[in-house]
């Protein structure tokens, strides 16, 4: 079964670059038909969606992060990753990373990682 | 943009008793919609997909209804350990172009 694990910065300061990046284990990220997404949910609010990559390479942002966003996946070293640019203090949140599809054509997130707190200050 | 709406934010339910939770969609997204539990300091965890199909594990007590605009989570009886943040999320079309979530409805021990 598939396992995700984020990692990367807990502190990111204002104007800065985020990035983080998800482990994939118990699985070969290039195979079963998955796509790769990051969710976040700032403190004592609901979830966002940040975008997703789809397996045959595609990306699909939230227009409102489509400008600071960037999504990729390295295959050499089955992971995937985050990179939100210019960042603020309401890009404090919890990421998580999250798949959606393998068997199922829809896009019901059935794996999630632990998530991970960023926090933007100086 | 599909905005998603829950309702009510807070429901207060005694155990045993029966839960009801909305979620409403401003177009409709046919039956391409999923059910999340979180705990405080859990990730999501997936319910319900295809507005009615329980994901592996989910207990029977779980169940999903609706289509188009409007759907329904129903918990039969409600145990300790199903209280928590419930969210919606539609996926519209393949492969999505966008996923929206739901605010939420925290369902509280009344």
């Amino acid at each position: 079964q598939l396992q995700l694990q984020e990692s990367g910065s807990g502190l990111v300061k204002p104007s800065q670059t985020l990035s983080l990046t998800c482990a994939v284990s118990g699985g070969s990220i290039s195979s079963g038909g998955y796509s790769w997404s990051w969710i976040r949910q700032p403190p004592g609010k609901g979830l966002e969606w940040i975008g997703y990559i789809y397996h045959s390479g595609s990306t699909y942002y939230n227009p409102s992060l489509k400008s600071r966003v960037t999504i990729s996946v390295d295959r050499s070293k089955n992971q995937f990753s985050l990179k939100l640019s210019s960042v603020t203090a309401a890009d404090t949140a919890v990421y998580y990373c999250a798949s959606f599809g393998g068997s199922r054509f829809d896009g019901a997130f059935d794996i999630w990682g632990q998530g991970t707190m960023v926090t933007v200050s100086s | 943009e599909i905005v998603m709406t829950q309702s009510p934010a807070t429901l207060s339910v005694s155990p045993g008793e029966r839960a009801t939770l909305s979620c409403r969609a401003s177009q409709s997204v046919s039956s391409n919609l999923a059910w999340y539990q979180q705990k405080p300091g859990q990730a999501p965890r997936l319910l319900i997909y295809g507005a009615s199909t329980r994901a592996t594990g989910i207990p029977a007590r779980f169940s999903g209804s609706g289509s188009g605009t409007e759907f329904t989570l129903t918990i039969s009886s409600l145990q300790s350990e199903d209280f928590a943040v419930y969210y919606c999320q539609q996926y519209n079309n393949w492969p999505p172009s966008f996923l929206t979530f739901g605010g939420g409805t925290k369902v509280e021990i009344k």
